[in-house]
């Protein structure tokens, strides 16, 4: 299916450890985006990337690693989850990263205990 | 630094009532203005992007303007509907870094 396509949907990890959010999209936009949701602080940018091989720091980078070795995917990384890391991730893309709409996934709620 | 607020944080009216949500930001160097739409437990839905030399954008029942000079946007809703019942956030473009920055959102209940 056409879209984009996040995993998993909900994850429960322990301190310390390293955990991988998954993004997928099937439109060959150039620009893809990670957010968190938290109460009180809104939609906060993690990291973005303007095309293959291509990251940028947003405004909450730290404790978070990315990579983009192709342009459908876009995995987000906590090297050694901490319990403020807890939170709804987001996955997004668009087309140019200006002009056109951002297209979000469904998220994934990670808790960590 | 940008800083986007939404007002009201909450809204409950009655089914079929218009009503207009507002949106307001502090640095008017912005590319555009983008309304979304958060169901329950689910992602973002775009509603509706305003670029900056734009004043005004609609789609079906929605309709948001943008004053750039007075850093302010609104969403009108006309005849509301239960189905419209979410959380709405308004974002802006960054001119400098193309980074969205986000307002956190009114909650939206119309009640049957």
């Amino acid at each position: 299916d056409a879209g984009i396509t996040q995993s998993p949907r909900y994850k429960i990890t322990e301190t310390g450890r390293q955990v991988t959010l998954m993004c997928h999209q099937t439109w060959s936009h150039s620009y893809m985006f990670w957010y968190r949701q938290d109460l009180g602080h809104g939609l906060r940018l993690i990291y973005y990337s303007a095309a293959a091989d291509i990251t940028d720091k947003g405004e909450v980078p730290d404790g978070y690693v990315v990579s983009r070795s192709k342009t459908e995917n876009f995995p987000l990384t906590l090297e050694s989850a901490t319990r403020s890391q807890t939170s709804v991730y987001f996955c997004a893309s668009s087309l140019d990263g200006m002009n056109t709409e951002a297209f979000f996934g469904q998220g994934t709620r990670l808790t960590v205990v | 630094k940008q800083e986007v607020t939404q007002i009201p944080a909450a809204l409950s009216v009655p089914e079929g009532e218009n009503l207009v949500l507002n949106c307001s930001f502090t640095d008017s160097a912005i590319y555009n203005l983008q309304w979304f739409r958060q169901d329950p437990g689910k992602g973002l839905t775009s509603l509706l992007l305003i670029q900056s030399s734009q004043r005004e954008q609609t789609s079906g029942r929605l309709n948001a303007s943008l004053d750039k000079s007075s850093g302010r946007s609104t969403l009108y809703i006309a005849a509301s509907q239960p189905g419209d019942s979410a959380t709405y956030l308004c974002a802006v473009l960054m001119d400098s870094n193309y980074q969205l920055i986000w307002g956190a959102g009114t909650k939206l209940i119309i009640k049957p």
